[in-house]
């Protein structure tokens, strides 16, 4: 079935290093990947995503890699900050099948990820 | 534009009794996904809606229902409550089309079950 598998399940940097969170999925199908930040009690927030048809996608201190063939992809933080401190879940969307669009996430287990001041 | 608002916040409810949890969806999004957050489980993916329709379904007990309004304001129900419901519940809003993916969640239904 439809699996996306996640690591670390923790991740403790100092402020200013940078944090790598990795993601495999099983569907090779799957077009769409979005990354979500929940901080404590907060819904959980989407902060970056890519599509199927590009390799990397950058947006200020996040970035996020694509390897369809190994069907992994990533999420790069860099310059960490305090702030940056939260759970961060990856999540894949499978592709369509029976002719019918769907927005069925399915989603890792989260990387808790702690930034030291 | 407003975010996705769910309602109640909080619930605590007795095993066997039944619940409604509510989600208004961002203006002008026609998709509506519902998803379970526990912390054994993490998140899982209950039952999506698109233009009063049920679109996907997950792996939950028919227990576990859910209906959309012509505003695309979405309700789920849960019956006979079990101990094990005791959940996060999110709601996801999205345009909805085949190109638009982005889902962005409500604040949850924080559900207790006694």
């Amino acid at each position: 079935g439809e699996n996306v598998e996640q690591h670390p399940s923790t991740l403790s940097v100092q402020e200013g290093d940078s944090a790598v969170i990795k993601c495999t999925y099983s569907d090779s199908a799957s077009n769409y990947f979005p990354w979500y930040k929940q901080e404590l009690g907060k819904r959980p927030q989407l902060i970056i995503d890519i599509r199927s048809n590009v390799g990397e996608k950058k947006d200020q201190r996040i970035a996020v890699t694509l390897n369809k063939t190994a069907k992994h992809f990533s999420l790069h933080i860099t310059e960490t900050q305090p702030e940056d401190s939260a759970v961060y879940f990856c999540a894949a969307l499978p592709g369509i099948r029976y002719g019918g669009a769907t927005n069925k996430l399915i989603f890792g287990t989260g990387t808790l990820l702690a930034v030291q001041p | 534009k407003a975010g996705v608002t769910q309602t109640p916040r909080y619930l605590i409810k007795t095993r066997g009794q039944q619940v409604t949890l509510s989600c208004s969806p961002i203006s002008g999004h026609r998709s509506v996904s519902w998803y379970q957050q526990t912390p054994g489980q993490g998140l899982q993916f209950l039952f999506e809606y698109f233009s009063e329709t049920q679109r996907n379904k997950g792996n939950f007990p028919g227990r576990f229902s859910g209906r959309q309004f012509s505003n695309s304001r979405s309700e789920m129900n849960v019956s006979t409550l079990e101990l094990g419901d005791s959940a996060l519940y999110l709601c996801a809003s999205s345009l909805g089309g085949e190109s638009s993916y982005e889902q962005y969640f409500g604040p949850g239904t924080r559900l207790t079950v006694t």
